[in-house]
This record gives C-alpha cells, sequence and structure tokens, in this order.
C-alpha cells in the first residue's frame, strides 16, 4: 500500500479480555516496529521485526504481549487478559531494510486501545 | 539510561513569526541519529528532520533548520515562517548502534500557532 495502515482506529475493551492489532506496512519494507504511546508520553519500543522474525522484543512490557508477522508483511499485536493500564495508541512503522531507519520510519496512524 | 529531554511542554508562535524547540539528549556513544517527529491530532507521526551525529553541518528542509551542538547534546528544531499547518505535537528522537533499530522518544512538545 502506499502508506502504513493499522485497524482498528480505535478499540474499546473491556478489563481481561484478548484483543488483535494489526497493521499493514508499505509494500516491500522488510522491517516493522511497534511502539506504544500513553497519553501525554512520546512512543515507546515494543518490537521489532526483520523479516518474519522478531529481531529485538525486549520493549514488550510482559507475556501478555506478543506480536507475529508470518509472512514478512502484515503483522498482528496480540494482547491477552488486558488491562486498565494496557490503554494506549499503539503505533506501527515500517522501513525499507535494516539501516533505513537511520532515514526515519514512516509511520501509522495508530489504533487507540481503550480498556474499561 | 538512554534519554531524551524535551523541556518545555508547550510553545505558541505567532504565524509567520519563528519559533525554537529544545531537546537534549543523554548518550555515551559518538554515533547517532537525531530526528524531530511532527504528530498531528491525526497521530500519524511525520518525520520533520534528521541529523547524522558524525556531520558538523546542521541539517535544513525548507522552513525546518537544527541546532545541532554535540559537545552540549544539545538538538532545537527552529520553525522559520510559521503556518497554521505546523501546530502540532513535536518529538525529538535518536537511535544509536547500540540501540539496535529502536528510537528513543522525548516526551514532546505541543505547538500552538496563532493567526
Amino acid at each position: 500500500g502506499a502508506g502504513v495502515s493499522q485497524t482498528p482506529s480505535n478499540k474499546v475493551t473491556e478489563k481481561g479480555k484478548y484483543v488483535e492489532l494489526r497493521c499493514d506496512p508499505i509494500s516491500g519494507h522488510t522491517a516493522l516496529y511497534w511502539y506504544r504511546q500513553s497519553l501525554g508520553q512520546g512512543p515507546e519500543f515494543l518490537i521489532y521485526f526483520q523479516g518474519t522474525g522478531a529481531a529485538d522484543d525486549s520493549g514488550l512490557p510482559n507475556d501478555r504481549f506478543f506480536a507475529v508477522r508470518p509472512e514478512g508483511s502484515v503483522s498482528t499485536l496480540k494482547i491477552q487478559r488486558t488491562e486498565r493500564g494496557d490503554s494506549a495508541v499503539y503505533l506501527c512503522a515500517s522501513s525499507l531494510t535494516y539501516g533505513a531507519e537511520n532515514y526515519g520510519y514512516t509511520f501509522g496512524s495508530g489504533t487507540r486501545l481503550t480498556v474499561v | 539510561a538512554q534519554t531524551v529531554t524535551q523541556s518545555q511542554p508547550e510553545m505558541s508562535v505567532q504565524e509567520a513569526e519563528t519559533v525554537t524547540l529544545s531537546c537534549t539528549y543523554d548518550t555515551s556513544e559518538s554515533d547517532y541519529y537525531l530526528f524531530w517527529y511532527k504528530q498531528p491530532p491525526s497521530r500519524q507521526m511525520i518525520l520533520v528532520i534528521r541529523q547524522e551525529a558524525y556531520k558538523q553541518q546542521n541539517a535544513t528542509e525548507n522552513r525546518f533548520s537544527v541546532n545541532f551542538q554535540k559537545a552540549a547534546k544539545s538538538f532545537s528544531l527552529k520553525i522559520s515562517d510559521s503556518q497554521l499547518g505546523d501546530a502540532a505535537m513535536y518529538f525529538c528522537a535518536y537511535r544509536t548502534p547500540a540501540s539496535g533499530s529502536r528510537l528513543t522518544f522525548g516526551e514532546g512538545t505541543q505547538l500552538t500557532v496563532n493567526p
């Protein structure tokens, strides 16, 4: 696609439920990143994929968070047993390949997750 | 820990005037990349300008320029001839080889442009 697409744009879920957030990167971009942006804060790194594999998942806060990218394009961020503290905007970004991030990523518009 | 500090939570400027947004960072590495991103209400982070630490010349992109002071670990953004469309949240960020592909962001500065 022309840009990074994230769906849904907004998601409201009840505490304890499971959610999936989807990211469709720019066609041909092998590197994909997830960030979490809490209210009034800058984005914080969660995980980075190079192709199908998670090259760096050190930013995932705990084992309730998991992400996959099975075919090296679309990625899904999965959150189990959601908590109110998980409420945030989840941003996805992509870049052409490793090293290209030195020129900046292309971000999507994010998914605003609200846990009630 | 590597950090980015934006000491101005909010700034305002009159249309057509110039404004400077401050950013300081803390890293022990000598090679890194610095960025300014703009986030309008649409939430999409848009790259405004980037600077490579090994380059002494300050980067410029049209009305946007930076003042990069490596010894002081300072990376300020100057917006000239401010336009209403410049109103947004601005984030300073950097990447070092040791941090892999992750960017470390500051907490942002909300810029208001007054007509």
